[in-house]
């Protein structure tokens, strides 16, 4: 498998619950990002990701929680969600930090009831 | 902060016209600028990179010029076909290290 992977591709939670978007990424880059993306608005930069150190957190609120285990995959943990959090969220991975180039995933569809 | 603005915010042309993309930002100190297409409830696919150092790149049908002391950038599509169908994001690196993104121009092609 080839690029950068996200699992779920769609996703209904409610407000209580607890839940985890995964992405992998093959392509042997260091460097991975959380995005979100909500209808009419620019994409936001969430979270980034150089050589499994976190280097940037966009004020982010608590609620959602990245986890890098290794330069190949990113977790995003969620919980106690508001409607409002219900977007499409993308990751993406360069070959170190931002100046590189970037290739996203087709994301998650996020639906917060 | 950095302000990515795209005009038209839709756009609409025959089959085999060429169009032009524009993309302009707020602030010229870019490290570099990158276009991307977006299909519907797809991730994005990156077409062309362009570094602050350079005035343009190409890749087949595209052309992506970058004009940083007037903050502006466009993508030329030559010969368009309706597979090229899709919005188009610019995406700038600022200070920060943080990219900011446009909120694209939505192209249909007709054939």
């Amino acid at each position: 498998e080839t690029g950068v992977t996200q699992t779920p591709r769609h996703l209904v939670m409610g407000m209580t619950n607890k839940k985890s978007l995964k992405c992998e990424q093959h392509l042997g880059h260091n460097a991975m990002y959380w995005y979100k993306q909500s209808a009419k608005k620019p994409l936001e930069l969430m979270f980034v990701y150089n050589f499994k150190e976190q280097t940037e957190n966009n004020s982010v609120p608590s609620r959602f929680s990245p986890e890098c285990p290794n330069s190949s995959h990113l977790f995003l943990h969620l919980h106690t969600l508001q409607p409002e959090d219900s977007a499409l969220y993308l990751c993406a991975s360069s070959l170190s930090d931002s100046s590189y180039e970037q290739y996203f995933g087709p994301g998650t569809r996020l639906t917060v009831t | 902060k950095q302000e990515v603005t795209q005009i038209p915010a839709a756009l609409s042309v025959p089959e085999g016209e060429n169009l032009v993309l524009n993309c302009s930002f707020t602030d010229s100190a870019i490290y570099n600028l990158q276009w991307f297409r977006q299909d519907p409830g797809k991730g994005l696919t990156s077409l062309l990179l362009i570094q602050s150092s350079q005035r343009e790149q190409t890749s087949g049908r595209l052309n992506a010029s970058l004009d940083k002391s007037s903050g502006r950038s466009t993508l030329y599509i030559a010969a368009s076909q309706p597979g090229d169908s899709a919005t188009y994001l610019c995406a700038v690196l600022s200070g920060g290290n943080q990219f900011y993104f446009g909120t694209g121009t939505s192209l249909t092609v007709i054939p």
